[in-house]
């Protein structure tokens, strides 16, 4: 099994402003994806970012970005110029590469103030 | 691309009945398809992984005679949920994951809020 640990239940963020979502995992495994998705209000989970563990570089999305350490098993994402559209539940989801399976972490409730 | 649809988006139905929600994938062959539930603020629980052509592997705790998936085709899968009683009531999220380059991402369709009365 593989634990995903998300230590913020609720943050907030002034717009425009920058705000970093933290995550923690744990697992034995090389080779695995790590996912950032966010849940708004109607409740469609969409993919934020992606990115494989075998990569040193960190991925980005327009706004959205990681910083991915490997060797700390942490995985936080970085929204800059937070706009009031980003206000969902964001989960940091892992997935195995040998398993068919995908982990979530409990969840942080993102609050964008206008 | 990577679209899922889930239908229907909101069931009420009465105790003892049986409710069938289909999950499609819509514009890619799913080889897996994920069955989550999920309770008002809480992260999402999968309950089952079914892969087209085979029997559905069920989390533990969850009662595979009571929620019974198929996974008949590359883009659907459904899930019944047989003699329904009020504690079934929940947020119902399907997932897809893909073939080629995005195997390893799913994509979820847009859920299913199922109440019993």
């Amino acid at each position: 099994a593989q634990t995903v640990t998300q230590s913020q239940p609720e943050m907030s963020v002034q717009e425009a402003e920058t705000v970093t979502l933290s995550c923690t995992y744990d697992t034995s495994e090389s080779d695995y994806y790590l996912f950032w998705y966010k849940q708004p209000p109607s409740r469609q989970m969409i993919l934020v970012i992606r990115q494989e563990a075998y990569k040193q570089q960190n991925a980005t999305e327009n706004r959205f970005s990681v910083n991915f350490q490997k060797a700390a098993k942490s995985f936080s994402l970085k929204i800059s110029d937070s706009q009031l559209g980003d206000a969902a539940m964001y989960f940091c989801v892992t997935h195995l590469y040998n398993f068919n399976k995908f982990y979530f972490g409990s969840g942080t409730k993102l609050n964008v103030k206008p | 691309g990577a679209v899922v649809s889930q239908h229907p988006s909101r069931v009420i139905c009465k105790s003892g009945t049986s409710v069938k929600i289909e999950c499609r994938s819509l514009d890619f062959q799913a080889t897996t398809m994920f069955w989550y539930r999920q309770f008002p603020k809480q992260s999402l629980m999968l309950m089952a992984t079914s892969n087209e052509g085979s029997k559905a592997t069920y989390e533990q705790g969850v009662e595979k005679d009571k929620f019974l998936i198929n996974h008949a085709s590359l883009t659907l899968s459904t899930l019944t949920v047989t003699s329904a009683h009020p504690e079934d009531s929940s947020f119902y999220i399907c997932s897809a994951r893909g073939m080629g380059s995005s195997t390893d991402t799913q994509y979820f369709g847009p859920g299913t809020r199922l109440t019993v009365l």
